[in-house]
């Protein structure tokens, strides 16, 4: 079993819809969590980050993380062609793994005008 | 730009061969990350270097190498090429010993045939 797992998709959507992204992750001992965005022929780029259950909003994306069930999301509101990309979720043990980043398969997202 | 260059952009070579891919950090970035992403293994982080000690390591083959040299920079060595080393090699930097904040560059394309 992968210590991440991330369902790769293709997902395909019309501009202006409500995307859901989704990773489980196995290790308890995972601290933070992050979501990466990767545009084709181009490296990651940190998209958002968190080290708590909840909800963390910046503008129109929100990640969230519960941690008892040992699942991350991120939704992405009013969707547009330029979030055509793939993201992938990444998750640190931190301690003295800090910087040891495990990501999940990545999920391709096409948003369609 | 994430201000992360790497050199060569592509690079093709023969089975048994060795090869060095290069990575310039960030400026003021001390750590090094080196991933290796492909189809089937999505992307999964090699080893990590601070300050020119290595720090971390991953799933990274007895084949494989890294250094970082006092200027910072970083090389990753891959000798007795097989078919399966075929795949888009990342390096990131970060500032401290050990960050999820991870800055990537634009990627070495390795083609072994």
């Amino acid at each position: 079993q992968k210590e991440v797992e991330q369902d790769p998709g293709p997902l395909s959507v019309p501009e202006g819809a409500i995307v859901s992204l989704n990773c489980t992750y196995s290790n308890s001992a995972f601290q933070y969590f992050m979501w990466y965005r990767q545009y084709s022929r181009k490296g990651p780029e940190l998209l958002m980050y968190t080290y708590s259950s909840g909800n963390k909003e910046d503008g129109r994306f929100t990640a969230q993380v519960d941690k008892s069930s040992k699942y991350i999301s991120l939704f992405i509101r009013d969707s547009q062609p330029s979030d055509s990309a793939t993201y992938l979720c990444a998750i640190d043990a931190g301690g003295t793994s800090y910087g040891k980043l495990t990501f999940g398969q990545g999920t391709i997202l096409t948003v369609h005008p | 730009d994430s201000g992360v260059t790497q050199t060569p952009k592509h690079l093709i070579t023969a089975t048994g061969q060795r090869v060095t891919l290069r990575c310039s950090p960030r400026s003021g970035d001390l750590s090094v990350y080196w991933y290796q992403q492909s189809l089937d293994q999505g992307l999964q982080f090699l080893i990590q270097y601070y300050n020119g000690e290595e720090r971390a390591k991953g799933n990274i083959l007895e084949r494989f190498s890294a250094q970082q040299f006092p200027d910072l920079h970083s090389e990753l060595n891959l000798s007795s090429l097989e078919l399966g080393d075929s795949a888009l090699y990342f390096c990131a930097s970060s500032h401290g010993t050990g960050s999820y904040e991870q800055y990537f560059g634009p990627g070495t394309r390795l083609t072994v045939t």
